[in-house]
């Protein structure tokens, strides 16, 4: 499985961007990225994916490099709710697992 | 709509007993996959199924086994418990065995 590079930890204040860096030099081309985030106590939560382009949904937006070798999540307001540990996964076509790391852990600032 | 169930929520076992966890994927979800997540770590992935099939088998020895049933529903077996199985187990369903995948809220093993 080819490997993401996360910063451990992360702070940022409430109602401001985030935005969590992932390195995945060694990405192949039908590797997509899925960003996953894990609340306290719960089980990990999809939160979006790409392939190449740019994406965005009601939780976030995913800037992709065009070398692909990095990507950054991007949360516009951050809330408290948001606090969570943050994984950046590739995952090629057809893969039937996803690799977690370690994650970033995201602490918000009220 | 109900999303991913899992139970128990949380069990207790001695070293050397037998557990099996449940776990029922949303509705038309055909796919289920079961990760164990110690604490401190992400999730790491033992198995999915799709269609009743066993599609991937992650790094862990022959005392884990699952099935999925005729419902997609899964069972997941731990046999000869070790303190080392203490951990979050997590379920994910997914409509495909390559889509997205959906977690469960887990249960929680504790081995003593």
């Amino acid at each position: 499985d080819a490997k993401t590079t996360q910063p451990n930890s992360m702070e940022s204040n409430e109602e401001e961007p985030v935005h969590l860096p992932c390195n995945h030099s060694t990405i192949s081309g039908t590797d997509y990225i899925h960003w996953y985030r894990q609340l306290p106590s719960q089980g990990p939560e999809y939160v979006i994916h790409g392939l190449t382009s740019n994406v965005n949904n009601r939780m976030a937006s995913l800037a992709i490099a065009e070398d692909r070798k990095s990507s950054t999540l991007i949360l516009h307001r951050a809330t408290l709710r948001d606090a969570a540990v943050y994984y950046c996964i590739l995952s090629s076509t057809g893969a039937n697992n996803l690799f977690f790391g370690t994650g970033t852990r995201l602490t918000v600032i009220p | 709509d109900a999303g991913v169930t899992q139970s128990p929520t949380h069990l207790i076992k001695t070293r050397g007993q037998h557990v099996t966890l449940r776990c029922s994927p949303i509705s038309g979800h055909k796919s289920v996959s079961w990760y164990q997540q110690v604490l401190g770590q992400g999730p790491q992935f033992i198995f999915q199924y799709y269609e009743k099939e066993e599609r991937g088998r992650g790094n862990f020895p022959d005392r884990f086994s699952a099935r999925q049933f005729p419902n997609y529903s899964s069972e997941l077996n731990v046999n000869a418990l070790l303190l080392g199985d203490s951990a979050l187990y997590l379920c994910a369903s997914s409509f495909f065995y390559a889509d997205t995948q959906y977690f469960g809220p887990g249960t929680r093993l504790t081995v003593l």
